[in-house]
Parts: C-alpha cells; structure tokens; sequence
C-alpha cells in the first residue's frame, strides 16, 4: 500500500506557483520522499526526491517539513504542460543492496488553467 | 539521448491469446521494471531484474505473466491466454545503477486492450 496521502485534485492558474501537498505521517528516517508526475499518455516521469532538507532542481522545490510528515511539492510558475497527475512517493528498500520498486497511490490531478 | 522504448504502443489481443510486450531501456542502466497500470489508477509493481537477473516477481499476477531479460538489455514481458482483466497499460522503467537514489526513467508504456 502506499504510504501516502495526497488530495485527489488542485487547480492552479497560469503562471502562479503551485503548492501541491502530501502526508507521509508514516514514514522511517531512512527513507526518502519522491515525486514524479504523469502526463496524459506519457509514462511517469521523475521531479525531486529528498530525505530531509529542502531540495531545489531546474523544475521544482521541495520542502519537508522538520517531523518529516509532509512535504510540499512547489512549481514556481505553473505552465499548461504542467497539468499532469502527480505522485509523492516513499521510497521503498525492497531489495538488499538492490534497485526499489516504487510504490505508486492514486496520485493528484492538478490542472493548470490559462 | 534515447530513452526507454516500448514496442507495440497499442495492442488488441482476443481473449486467449498470447502477447510479448517489448522493453528496449537506456543504455548500461542496470536496473529494469515492469509496472501494470489500470486505467485511473496509479501504476502498480509487477517485476524486477537487475541486470538478467529477476530478484522480484512478486507483483506479477498469476503465472500466466512471464518476463525475461536474458542479456540484461532487452526485457519482454509475456501474457499467455490473455483475460479481460488483463487489459491495462504496461509500462517500463529502467535507472543506472543497482542501489541507490536513483530514479527511474520510464518508457510510453503499451495500452493492452483483451477483447
């Protein structure tokens, strides 16, 4: 089961950040927080991940919160081609010295509108 | 560069038949999944190798579901007497190294419709 909740769908206008959040109450120290993002049709694709610091790459920032049972996703200037579903993800060690599956929820549908 | 490639993109089998689902992953990556996702829903673990080795195929459904990577490249994922059930999309993934923090790059998936 995924250890995560997120709300099932956000709306965000063009060129507004977006602040997509997710509960993770759950979650142990060594693991991390993940996001990837589904375009229709498209296979998911990988934002950021972090363990317990702020994280900044060329598409996003995220922020966990200091218990680290939440976290927020943040677009800074949200375009149409960002509406998308988007998964918060922790990741699982499955394997010993191995590659981890990703365990996917429901994800959150967020729609970007002009 | 090339991404991870999916062949067929669309496939429509009758019930009972048998499919091959094609992987081509990045170049040198090491590591390769198999995700089945039902239509609404997110994508759910089927199987993993690390290179021609399957370490895990716990999530494949029934032993009808068979994948294999015999040179550590190339994966095929197969159906044999395909139900209903079965139709969703396939999809592939595949990351650089064995352990480690890194992410997986995912193919355009297969829509397998069974009719």
């Amino acid at each position: 089961d995924a250890k995560t909740t997120q709300p099932p769908s956000m709306d965000c206008a063009e060129g507004r950040a977006a602040n997509l959040p997710c509960n993770h109450s759950t979650i142990s120290g060594n693991e991390y927080v993940y996001w990837y993002r589904q375009i229709h049709s498209q296979g998911p694709q990988y934002i950021i991940h972090g363990l317990k610091n702020n994280e900044t790459n060329e598409m996003a920032s995220l922020i966990i919160t200091e218990d680290r049972k939440s976290s927020t996703l943040i677009l800074p200037h949200a375009t149409l081609r960002d509406t998308a579903v988007y998964y918060c993800i922790v990741r699982v060690e499955l394997f010993a010295g191995g590659s981890e599956k990703l365990v996917f929820g429901k994800g959150m549908k967020l729609t970007v509108n002009p | 560069g090339a991404g991870v490639s999916q062949s067929p993109r669309y496939k429509v089998a009758k019930r009972g038949q048998d499919v091959a689902l094609r992987c081509d992953p990045i170049s040198g990556h090491v590591s390769l999944f198999w995700y089945q996702q039902a239509l609404g829903q997110g994508p759910e673990f089927l199987t993993y190798f690390q290179n021609e080795a399957q370490l895990d195929k716990s999530g494949l459904p029934s032993d009808r579901f068979f994948a294999e990577r015999p040179e550590g490249s190339v994966s095929t994922l197969k159906i044999q007497r395909t139900q209903q059930e079965d139709s969703a999309v396939y999809l592939c993934a595949s990351s650089l190294a064995a352990s480690g923090s890194y992410e997986q790059y995912f193919g355009p998936g297969t829509r397998l419709t069974v009719t």
